[in-house]
């Protein structure tokens, strides 16, 4: 069975400090990966897809990268990052193409301070 | 245009009596449509999705919701909520002219009095 792994689960970094989150997916072959974020009462913000390696579509300008270097694994970066920053972020993995649903992984409680 | 719009923010009911979580999408094609449900701090379980075959579409924990192409509307309900239930209900909606992403909802919370 396919599974999701989103980590870490909480983090605090200070302003201007860079960021890495990691995501993996197992079970499956070439995925589609996505970032997403979610602020309160705001449901989930898309903020990049990719659909192979090195394959990255950026959906919002912000302050945070993506990079996809293997198949089934998915970084999600910031070289400063800003106190907006601060959220919960979630990878997710579909199967492609096709609007079809989309699993994700436990989440990432980002606070910058 | 708003794509998928959850009516309600916050949802209240007394543990037994029905859940009613109301969602209307707008699509010019036949979309997918999906939910999902969220425990604090955690990631998004997918409840159901319809994807142009029945159109009462039945899903886990006894959540089932409707397709009303006529209303546009994908409402969820349950007929007897459970404390198990609180939580945040996204309606989500995807298709050819989203680019085959997923769009969601604002997210419903629902409590569950005892």
């Amino acid at each position: 069975s396919q599974t999701i792994h989103q980590w870490p689960a909480t983090l605090v970094q200070p302003v201007g400090s860079p960021l890495s989150l990691e995501c993996t997916v197992e079970g499956t072959s070439n995925p589609n990966l996505y970032w997403y974020r979610q602020a309160a009462g705001r449901g989930l913000q898309l903020l990049f897809y990719s659909v192979g390696i090195g394959q990255i579509s950026s959906e919002v300008p912000q302050n945070l990268s993506a990079s996809r270097p293997q198949d089934r694994q998915f970084i999600l970066s910031s070289k400063k990052l800003l106190l907006s920053d601060s959220g919960f972020y979630l990878c997710a993995w579909s199967v492609g193409p096709g609007a079809t649903e989309a699993f994700f992984g436990q989440g990432t409680r980002l606070t910058v301070v | 245009a708003q794509s998928v719009t959850q009516l309600d923010s916050h949802v209240s009911v007394s543990e037994g009596t029905p859940v009613l979580l109301r969602c209307n999408y707008s699509s010019s094609y036949s979309p997918s449509l999906f939910w999902y449900v969220q425990h604090p701090n955690k990631g998004l379980q997918l409840l159901l999705k319809y994807t142009s075959a029945a159109t009462l579409v039945k899903g886990i924990n006894g959540f089932e919701a409707e397709f009303k192409k006529s209303e546009t509307s994908f409402h969820l309900t349950k007929p007897s909520a459970h404390m198990s239930d609180a939580a945040e209900y996204f309606c989500v909606v995807s298709g050819m002219e989203y680019g085959n992403k997923l769009v969601f909802g604002a997210g419903t919370i629902l409590r569950v009095k005892s």
